[in-house]
């Protein structure tokens, strides 16, 4: 069974840039949650999506950041107009429900130069 | 969301059993807890999950004392691959509010020979 996959697994982009990070859940699962990991510190929750739906937003930075799951393909996570401050290691995860474990991907590393 | 707190750091050699306590005062009655270890620059990974009393898997035991405040991830006979930040959750897996895992800063072990 393939766990979640992530890719890029590493992305420079320049200030001002647009970043894509594009997230595969486990075969099966639905539910797929993102989360932004700085460095010496733990992973902090940005949002929640089933297919084709956005459940919980509430870590989501407000502006330049979204994010979709779409009835085919993988989830993305967008980032437009990226800053040094969005340097950070940004993983996915994925469940069967929204109430079961959450497994997680190898992450995608950002780099912003 | 329940708040977790966990030691900062261990230290164990080859061969020792760890035990890895987390004090979660103000769990709620619906939430789970919930143990992930990660290794530098990969994903999370489930260890295991329990409510109540002892679970036991093939990798880890998790203790639950009745009141529910605390638990204990228990390694058995750890090795040097086991070196790695232990991060404790707890959240509602039965209503869905658990899916926002809030994670801290974990307790990171380190194992020599």
């Amino acid at each position: 069974n393939a766990g979640v996959m992530q890719n890029p697994r590493h992305l420079v982009r320049r200030r001002g840039q647009e970043a894509r990070l594009r997230c595969s859940p486990m075969k099966g699962h639905s539910h797929v949650y993102w989360y932004r990991q700085l460095p010496e510190e733990g992973l902090k929750f940005m949002v929640y999506l089933q297919k084709e739906n956005i459940i919980d937003e509430s870590g989501m930075p407000k502006e330049r950041f979204s994010a979709e799951f779409p009835k085919e393909g993988p989830s993305i996570l967008r980032i437009q107009q990226v800053v040094r401050g969005d340097s950070a290691a940004y993983f996915c995860a994925s469940s069967i429900q929204g109430t079961d474990t959450q497994y997680f991907g190898p992450g995608t590393r950002l780099t912003v130069l | 969301l329940a708040k977790t707190t966990q030691p900062i750091s261990m230290d164990s050699y080859e061969g020792q059993e760890v035990n890895i306590t987390c004090s979660h005062n103000n769990i709620a009655t619906n939430d789970y807890i919930t143990w992930y270890q990660q290794f530098p620059s990969q994903g999370p990974r489930f260890i295991i999950q329990g409510y109540k009393t002892k679970v036991t898997n093939e990798v880890a035991s998790l203790f639950i004392p009745a009141d529910r405040k605390s638990s204990t991830l228990s390694l058995p006979r750890v090795s040097l691959s086991d070196t790695a930040v232990y991060y404790c959750l707890v959240g509602d897996l039965i209503t869905g509010g658990g899916n926002k895992l809030t994670f801290g800063t974990g307790t990171q072990l380190k194992v020599e020979l």
